[in-house]
């Protein structure tokens, strides 16, 4: 079946630490997107990537990085100076063109600072 | 960032009820309203979408009304089940865009 994995389901992180989730889909979609979720809050987006070795900053970019070296990977770097990581952390892709403008997500990954 | 304005924050209704969830929008050059439902702990699913060409579609019991002179649209949620109550999201993008816009989410309960 097609679709997103992202990994690890749950990550903690130490303070001072950088971490990478990592997002892979088999959708042979053209875009990925990076989205953080705080409770009870909307979706927030990082960054998003339309071709392979190009990404775009979205609304929250700071403390974060990413690449695309390939167009079924879009991993998210969560580095030491995003000083507040703790969220649920979600990937999305999309096919683009005229015939389907909308996302797949990931099943998330939740990031606790310990 | 064109905004797209959800409402209500949260719902609750009673089993076979009829929650309405409303957005509206203002960049005409939109073209694209899907609706997506997140359960806790889950990533968002694509529940249901719509184009401005058509002012209703209907896939089982949830249906999108869309007013394309008001630039509003909403979900209706027919004979609500309590599994029904998870997050809703409504979103807008056009032709051109290269990323969705998201509503604020409403968090809907539907009690037994």
């Amino acid at each position: 079946d097609g679709g997103i994995t992202q990994s690890p389901k749950y990550l903690f992180r130490k303070e001072g630490q950088n971490v990478t989730l990592s997002c892979e889909q088999n959708l042979n979609h053209d875009a990925m997107y990076w989205y953080r979720q705080d409770p009870g809050q909307g979706l927030r987006l990082i960054y998003y990537s339309q071709i392979v070795n190009d990404f775009q900053k979205g609304d929250i970019a700071e403390g974060y990085s990413v690449s695309r070296e390939k167009k079924e990977s879009f991993p998210l770097t969560v580095t030491s100076a995003q000083k507040n990581p703790t969220a649920f952390y979600l990937c999305a892709s999309r096919l683009g063109g005229s015939a389907n403008y909308g996302y797949t997500f990931g099943s998330g990954t939740r990031l606790t600072v310990v | 960032q064109q905004q797209v304005k959800q409402s209500p924050q949260s719902l609750i209704v009673q089993k076979g009820g009829i929650p309405i969830i409303n957005c509206a929008y203002e960049n005409t050059a939109f073209d694209y309203f899907p609706w997506y439902q997140q359960f806790p702990g889950k990533g968002p699913a694509l529940l249901i979408a719509i184009r401005p060409d058509v002012s209703e579609k209907k896939e089982g019991r949830f249906t999108i009304s869309f007013n394309k002179s008001a630039k509003q649209f909403s979900l209706h949620i027919m004979d609500s089940q309590p599994g029904d109550s998870a997050t809703y999201f409504c979103a807008a993008i056009e032709t051109s865009g290269s990323r969705l816009t998201f509503g604020e989410g409403t968090q809907l309960t539907v009690n037994p």
